[in-house]
């Protein structure tokens, strides 16, 4: 089974700084995707970016950027020029890529705080 | 376009007392999800229905949980008896299909058992 960890139970950042959220997983597939999803206080999750395992490029959604190391199975969200909007839980995710069972296997999640 | 909607949004119960949540998932979606999440962790998949069908139940408490989506659109949870450790909120996800990325997530249930 599946399996994804995110060690940073928070993290606090300042405004308009860089802050990096760590993840890691488990899998003996070769082909999935990870994303991240954030959930603010209002607990409606939306999801931020998303990298396919078969692409070598880091995925990047304007401020938000992915470090993704198969290898490794490191899959790490940097936050550039942080918002005050920005503040939330923070989870990565895994899915597999085949048609059936394709639910998101979740990690911990991590909280940002930022800082005016 | 209208999002994954959810009802109640709160609900307090006590302990062996029944409880059943509603959702109504994106127009056209034909993949839906129930997610526990207990507070502190991540959500955890209880059912995944596409269309009307079960793909995925294997985490769902049986012998207290049941879930259906008789028409393929709109889905209930329901606890029979709750227990204290179901305090959680439930979220509800939808999916065009099978081969879109994005699961869409409603604002969920937070119920609480005392």
């Amino acid at each position: 089974a599946q399996t994804v960890t995110q060690s940073q139970p928070e993290m606090s950042v300042q405004e308009a700084e860089t802050v990096t959220l760590s993840c890691t997983y488990d899998t003996s597939e070769s082909d999935y995707y990870l994303f991240w999803y954030k959930q603010p206080p209002s607990r409606q999750m939306i999801l931020v970016i998303r990298q396919e395992a078969y692409k070598q490029q880091n995925a990047t959604e304007n401020r938000f950027s992915v470090n993704f190391q198969k290898a490794a199975k490191s899959f790490s969200l940097k936050i550039s020029d942080s918002q005050l909007g920005d503040a939330a839980m923070y989870f990565c995710a895994y899915r597999t890529s085949k048609a059936a069972g394709n639910k998101l296997t979740f990690g911990g999640g991590t909280r940002v705080l930022v800082k005016p | 376009e209208a999002g994954v909607a959810q009802s109640p949004r709160y609900k307090i119960i006590e302990k062996r007392q029944s409880v059943a949540f509603w959702c109504n998932p994106i127009s056209g979606h034909a993949t839906l999800y129930w997610y526990q999440q207990i507070l502190g962790q991540g959500p955890k998949l209880l059912i995944q229905f596409q269309n009307n069908g079960v793909v995925d139940d294997s985490q769902l408490p049986k012998d207290r949980f049941s879930a259906e989506r008789l028409k393929g659109v709109d889905s209930t949870l329901k606890i029979q008896p709750a227990k204290l450790e179901d305090s959680a909120v439930y979220l509800c996800a939808s999916r065009l299909g099978l081969t879109s990325y994005e699961q869409y997530f409603g604002p969920g249930t937070r119920l609480t058992v005392t």
